[in-house]
């Protein structure tokens, strides 16, 4: 059954340097999408990919976030300048079309010390 | 906004017992689809169930179905026959539907669920 993979599992970095969180959607997915949960509080909607473009984003996607589909089969997230704060359960998701099911990849635990 | 609401933090079952979970959400929408996803401590996200709003119908997987009251904007979660395996965060979700490109869900909160042998 195709899934969505994201790399790393997990991913310990220092405060002010820059991750990538790389994610493999479906390959006939055409929407994509990334989710943050801070351990013990609920998930939380990041941005919506679509057409190579963002169609929506959240308050918590400011500047230091952006994301990239490089080569029509990765979708990464950037974050420039990591915080303390940034340290959470990341979460990529595709589908292909309206009214189909969202399904989620595994997720990337960041932690930034 | 939506938003939708898990106003149980915690619950508990016991084995083979049935357990039902509570949501509840706020939309003016008429077209829209709602979700159960379970969160086990991997803490990936598995779909649990789904249902449309425009279906009357209730929708149910295996051990698993809803309860889907819309004029009550009530969508619980039952689970039969529950299974040790079934200890997880629970969480109900809401998308938006037509033709909306973003559709990003709207989580609650969550419900742990534990299931006492």
């Amino acid at each position: 059954e195709p899934e969505v993979t994201q790399t790393p599992s997990h991913q310990v970095t220092q405060m002010g340097q820059e991750v990538i969180l790389r994610c493999v959607p479906i390959s006939n997915h055409l929407y994509f999408y990334w989710y943050r949960q801070i351990l013990g509080q609920k998930v939380e909607f990041l941005v919506s990919f679509y057409n190579n473009e963002i169609s929506e984003k959240s308050e918590i996607f400011d500047d230091q976030f952006s994301v990239e589909r490089p080569d029509g089969s990765n979708f990464t997230l950037k974050i420039r300048s990591t915080k303390l704060e940034d340290s959470a359960m990341y979460f990529c998701a595709s589908r292909r079309g309206t009214g189909a099911i969202q399904y989620f990849g595994a997720g990337t635990r960041l932690s930034v010390l | 906004a939506q938003t939708v609401t898990q106003s149980q933090p915690e619950m508990s079952v016991q084995e083979a017992e049935t357990v039902t979970l509570s949501c509840t959400y706020d939309t003016s929408e008429s077209d829209y689809y709602l979700f159960w996803y379970k969160q086990p401590p991997s803490r990936q996200m598995i779909l649990v169930i789904r249902q449309e709003a425009y279906k009357q119908q209730n929708a149910t997987e295996n051990r698993f179905s809803v309860n889907f009251q819309k004029a009550a904007k009530s969508f619980s979660l039952k689970i039969s026959d529950s299974q040790l395996g079934d200890a997880a965060m629970y969480f109900c979700a809401y998308r938006s539907g037509g033709d909306n490109y973003g559709q990003n869900f709207v989580f609650g909160p969550g419900t742990r669920l534990s299931v006492l042998p």
